[in-house]
């Protein structure tokens, strides 16, 4: 069974559109996360919830907005795809005892979005 | 804020051999994890390797080894007897031990792409 799922897988779209990426875990987690690989594959981290409540906003535009419906999800939308974010993006999740995060996460697939 | 450098953007390495990887990193922490992820063409993230500042042994997981340098600020990975499935992308990383807005933040480096030849 996979432990972090992604999907879709890759994603080519037109400008200006509106695109969601969903991301799921089956590892019990309680914290996942969004990051961005650059094509310089440069990983920078976009967002990341606990228990459902937003931790780690960066600063993105905030034409990207993640969604939690619960623990076991974390869906990223983006409203009027811009050409600069063409990129791939994980998913990644962990469990945080006491608070504090665990130290090893586990990464989805990454979905590869290109905006034409 | 924390900061991960990688020197190396490119290595190659013969199979068999062994081959070092550098990272250094700047922090006023004193408690934090150092990790080592692997990106091979699949494009997978995949943890190679992990180290916990306040443990003074250096870290191993079969043919991949640190050597970790608190003072210095240095975490380097050594593979070896190298393997051509050990091309790949590596990133190291850096993780405060912290609650809030710091929760398992992980800044990466900027990567070594390292290639195996036979």
């Amino acid at each position: 069974d996979t432990a972090v799922s992604q999907t879709p897988k890759y994603l080519v779209t037109q400008m200006g559109n509106d695109k969601s990426i969903k991301c799921e875990q089956n590892l019990g987690h309680d914290t996942m996360y969004w990051y961005k690989q650059d094509s310089k594959k440069f990983l920078k981290i976009m967002f990341s919830y606990n228990n459902k409540e937003l931790i780690i906003n960066e600063t993105v535009p905030n034409r990207f907005s993640p969604k939690s419906p619960d623990k076991a999800h974390l869906n990223l939308h983006i409203n009027s795809l811009e050409l600069g974010d063409s990129a791939v993006y994980f998913c990644a999740s962990s469990q945080a005892t006491s608070g504090r995060a665990s130290d090893e996460q586990f990464f989805g697939p990454g979905t590869r979005l290109t905006v034409l | 804020a924390q900061t991960v450098t990688q020197s190396q953007p490119e290595m190659s390495v013969q199979e068999a051999e062994t081959v070092t990887l550098s990272c250094t990193y700047d922090t006023s922490e004193n408690n934090y994890y150092l990790f080592w992820y692997k990106q091979p063409p699949s494009r997978q993230m995949i943890l190679v390797i992990r180290q916990e500042a306040y443990k003074q042994q250096n870290a191993t997981e079969n043919r991949f080894s640190v050597n970790f340098q608190k003072a210095a600020k240095s975490f380097s990975l050594k593979i070896s007897d190298s393997q051509l499935g050990d091309t790949a992308m590596y990133f190291c990383a850096f993780m405060r031990i912290g609650r809030g807005s710091t929760l398992g933040r992980l800044y990466f480096g900027r990567g070594t792409q390292l290639t195996v030849w036979p």
